[in-house]
């Protein structure tokens, strides 16, 4: 989910459990969507994108769902792996070059 | 390939000082951006350069400059740092295409006491 303050919300799943990540976009008009991650001391990495002509994709353990009457967006990842750890969050294209970041979830793996 | 590179990687800076944040690409890219990332807020976004030759701000200008020097490099410059300036900032890039995934440099993480 979305930052309310200083404190990133945090997902604690044990290690090969489905780990679900939930967002809720604000630009009803964003036509495009992707997913972040982003380890300790490292800048973000793409996982995975979804167009809005979608509802849900797929990817190699990872699946996006986009539910646009709601404007939420969710991240699964399947039989979630120590290496997983990290904070995950998405970002909405909503035309041109800018695109709204999310503040993201924390995820943490227990093993 | 490289990537995205940021240099420094870390910088300590008093209140007043000025610096040059540096970022480079071999990725072809014709888009880059500067961007800024608080503890528990999303990344916000400074300037972009959408192409050589062309810069815009993002959300949150004030107190910064850009340069695109070229298609691979594009420079942030805080003249006169304020602690509030205390953050990390990331560089990416992005194809100019329809998709909009960017690649992220590693970050600099600025200190302004």
């Amino acid at each position: 989910g979305e930052s309310v303050g200083l404190h990133l919300p945090t997902l604690s799943v044990q290690e090969g459990d489905n780990s679900i990540i939930n967002c809720a976009y604000s630009n009803s008009a964003s036509d495009y969507f992707i997913w972040y991650k982003q380890e300790s001391g490292k800048g973000p990495q793409f996982i995975i994108d979804i167009r809005s002509n979608m509802d849900k994709r797929q990817g190699q353990r990872v699946t996006v769902l986009l539910n646009k009457t709601v404007k939420h967006l969710s991240l699964q990842i399947a039989a979630t792996q120590p290496g997983d750890s990290a904070v995950y969050f998405c970002a909405e294209h909503t035309g041109g070059f800018k695109t709204i970041f999310g503040a993201g979830t924390r995820l943490f793996v227990k093993a | 390939n490289a990537g995205v590179t940021q240099t420094p990687k870390f910088q300590v800076l008093k209140t007043g000082q000025s610096m040059t944040l540096q970022c480079a690409q071999d990725m072809n890219h014709n888009s880059m951006y500067w961007y800024r990332q608080d503890p528990g807020m999303g990344l916000r976004l400074i300037y972009y350069s959408a192409s050589e030759g062309t810069t815009d701000k993002g959300e949150v200008p004030n107190g910064y400059n850009v340069s695109r020097l070229n298609k691979r490099e594009f420079s942030l410059r805080l003249e006169s740092a304020a602690p509030s300036q205390t953050s990390v900032y990331f560089c990416a890039t992005r194809t100019g295409t329809s998709t909009d995934t960017q690649y992220f440099g590693p970050g600099t993480r600025l200190t302004v006491l």
